[in-house]
């Protein structure tokens, strides 16, 4: 049972608009989102975080919004670049969990120039 | 920024043989490590994770003596995949965190058994 799920495997963006990625969660014990960007052949790096007693978070041109009631977060890019090009991954754990992280299955998205 | 290495970044070995991953915190001390496996288009799967100086606790269905984790120091944490078979190939990557910090990631290691 998928406790964390990205719904959209791919999303295509052009350079200077929003890119919208869309995560969901079943664990109502999770506390705490993180969202990881990944390019081929390297490890995750981490992009942007919120806990559960925030509803938003903002980093430059990345915010996450978390709606606790619908278990669902997101990540929005403004505007987008085609740098951004990469596999996110949202991950969530819980504050019992020592740090453990359930990850989604990716989201690749692709800012075309 | 913390910096996690892993070594090696690409191991191909034949079947039969051991291929051991190191993952080393190289500015912050880790005390917990996690290993994961990404299996093509598909996400993060923990395996197991590692505490400095303990056993490592195993996720559900890792075999433990296949897949042996050593973390014998705050900075130094080892995946030794024992009589590796082809279907052990895939992308391993370690993780590492302090109580403070969200999980750094080593680059991974492509392993491919033939």
């Amino acid at each position: 049972d998928q406790q964390v799920k990205q719904n959209s495997p791919s999303l295509s963006v052009q350079e200077g608009r929003i890119s919208i990625l869309n995560c969901d969660y079943t664990n109502s014990m999770f506390d705490y989102f993180l969202w990881y960007k990944k390019y081929p052949a390297e490890g995750p790096t981490f992009l942007i975080s919120i806990s559960s007693i925030k509803d938003k978070n903002e980093d430059g041109r990345f915010t996450v919004f978390l709606n606790k009631s619908a278990k669902h977060l997101s990540l929005h890019i403004v505007p987008s670049q085609p740098g951004d090009s990469a596999v996110y991954f949202c991950a969530a754990s819980s504050s019992g969990s020592a740090r453990q992280l359930t990850f989604g299955s990716g989201t690749q998205l692709t800012v075309l120039p | 920024g913390a910096v996690v290495s892993q070594h090696p970044s690409r191991v191909i070995c034949k079947s039969g043989t051991s291929v051991k991953i190191e993952c080393r915190s190289l500015d912050f001390q880790a005390t917990t490590m996690f290993w994961y496996r990404q299996f093509p288009k598909q996400s993060l799967m923990l395996m197991a994770t590692s505490n400095e100086g303990s056993k490592a606790t195993y996720e559900q269905g890792v075999e433990k003596d296949k897949f042996l984790i050593n973390h014998a120091s705050l900075t130094l944490s080892t995946l030794t995949v024992t009589s590796a078979h082809p279907e052990d190939s895939s992308f391993y990557i370690c993780s590492a965190s302090t109580q403070a910090s969200p999980l750094h990631f080593g680059n991974g290691t492509r392993l491919t058994v033939t």
